[in-house]
Formats: structure tokens, C-alpha cells, sequence
């Protein structure tokens, strides 16, 4: 079965950097797009980016650009989410979820169990 | 970035109603457009894709619909297990981006 785990809880220090991990088993790692997705305490769900596991090939939204990196490393079927400079705003959760293609027109059908990350001096 | 508004951005209405939420576009899209569910303190799950297919598993009271820059998220006939927070999300692919609406929280009254 399609599975995305992810690491743990963090606390960060304003100013540092994050970098969140997101382990893929139960399907062809390469075949799917995997997204980012942030979400803040009681907001809503927020799209980071995305990566194709395959080539590397990345896409950030306008928002995040210059301080989000997205890498993978297809020897352990695994993307990283790096965020830099973090502040209080940036206390959230954040999910992978993969993206299924052409087979549900680019939705998001599995998801990671979400990555609670604090920023707090 | 395409931006995306739902309307309303919560509802609280009876069991065995008809809901429906809207979204919007801030420009044309495909039919890239998905519905998401978002039961409190749980992860999101997909609903509906390609605006109109329902994903496997999903009860037939939900359906979608729409086109251009206008999608409708109904559900038939309102269910306790329905209370969550419904986001709308869409893919722009000569952006190569996405976007989700603000959600819209549903209650049963």
C-alpha cells in the first residue's frame, strides 16, 4: 500500500533553517510528483511546490521562492523539504502528498501524516 | 499565481440538506480542479478530481461540477460524518502551479 512518512516534530529558532523529510514506499518513487502543503494553526491548506522525483525537476510557488528547496534522493525513495530564514509565520504543519498524474488529473490522493513544525525563540 | 476564493467561507446547515459551496478562479483553468475533505485534526482527503469525478471510496451524495473559472462542491443530502472544512484546489499547467482555495467549514446544525 502507497505510504509517505515523514519526519518528526521540530522546534526552530527564528532565523534557521527546517528541512523536512518525506519517505515514499508502495509504488514506483519515480512515477509521481510529490507536492509540499503548509498549513498554519486554524488556517487553511497552503501549496508550497512541487518536485518530480525523477528528474529533480522543481516548481515553487511565487511565495516561498528564494528560501524553498526541494530535493530527492531515489536511493531511498525520499524528498526533502528545505525552508530557510524561519519565522514565528512559519509555524505550521507541512504534508507531502503525492501527486497522481494522469490518473486523477493532478490531485493529491496520498498524504504524508503531517510534519508539526514550531518556530519560537 | 492563480488565485482561488470559495464562497461561503462557512456554513452550518441541517442533516438530509443540500449543500454547495462554491470556488473560483482568478483565471481559466482546465478541468484540473479537485475537491479535498478535511475532518478536524485529520488529514486531508481527496473527494473529487478533474472537477467531476469522484475519487474511489467517496459517498455518491458528493458531486462536482463547473468549468472556466466557476466550480460547484454539492452534497445531496448533508450527513453528520460531513463536518469538516472543504478546500478547492487547481492546477495550472501552463503555470505548472497550484493553488487551494481558503476552505469552507461546514457544520450540521
Amino acid at each position: 500500500q502507497v505510504q509517505l512518512v515523514q519526519s518528526g516534530a521540530e522546534l526552530k529558532r527564528p532565523g534557521a533553517s527546517l528541512k523536512v523529510s518525506c519517505e515514499a514506499s508502495g509504488y514506483t518513487f519515480t512515477e509521481y510528483f510529490l507536492h509540499w502543503v503548509r498549513q498554519a494553526p486554524g488556517q487553511g491548506l497552503e501549496w508550497m511546490g512541487w518536485i518530480d522525483p525523477n528528474t529533480g525537476d522543481t516548481k515553487y510557488a511565487q511565495k516561498f521562492q528564494g528560501r524553498v528547496t526541494m530535493t530527492r534522493d531515489t536511493s531511498i525513495n525520499a524528498v526533502y523539504l528545505g525552508l530557510t530564514t524561519l519565522t514565528s509565520d512559519d509555524t505550521a504543519v507541512f504534508y507531502c502528498a503525492r501527486d497522481c498524474g494522469r490518473y486523477c488529473a493532478s490531485a493529491s490522493d496520498y498524504w504524508g501524516q503531517g510534519t508539526l513544525v514550531t518556530v519560537s525563540s | 499565481d492563480i488565485q482561488m476564493t470559495q464562497s461561503p467561507s462557512s456554513l452550518s446547515a441541517s442533516v438530509g440538506d443540500r449543500v454547495t459551496i462554491a470556488c473560483r478562479a482568478s483565471q481559466v483553468i482546465s478541468n484540473f480542479l479537485a475537491w479535498y475533505q478535511q475532518k478536524p485534526g485529520k488529514l486531508p482527503t481527496l473527494l473529487i478530481y478533474g472537477t467531476s469525478t469522484l475519487q474511489s471510496g467517496v459517498p455518491s451524495r458528493f458531486s462536482g461540477s463547473g468549468s472556466g473559472t466557476d466550480f460547484t462542491l454539492t452534497i445531496s443530502s448533508l450527513q453528520p460524518e460531513d463536518v469538516a472544512t472543504y478546500y478547492c484546489q487547481i492546477y495550472s499547467s501552463a503555470l505548472r502551479t497550484f493553488a487551494f482555495g481558503p476552505g469552507t467549514k461546514v457544520d450540521v446544525k
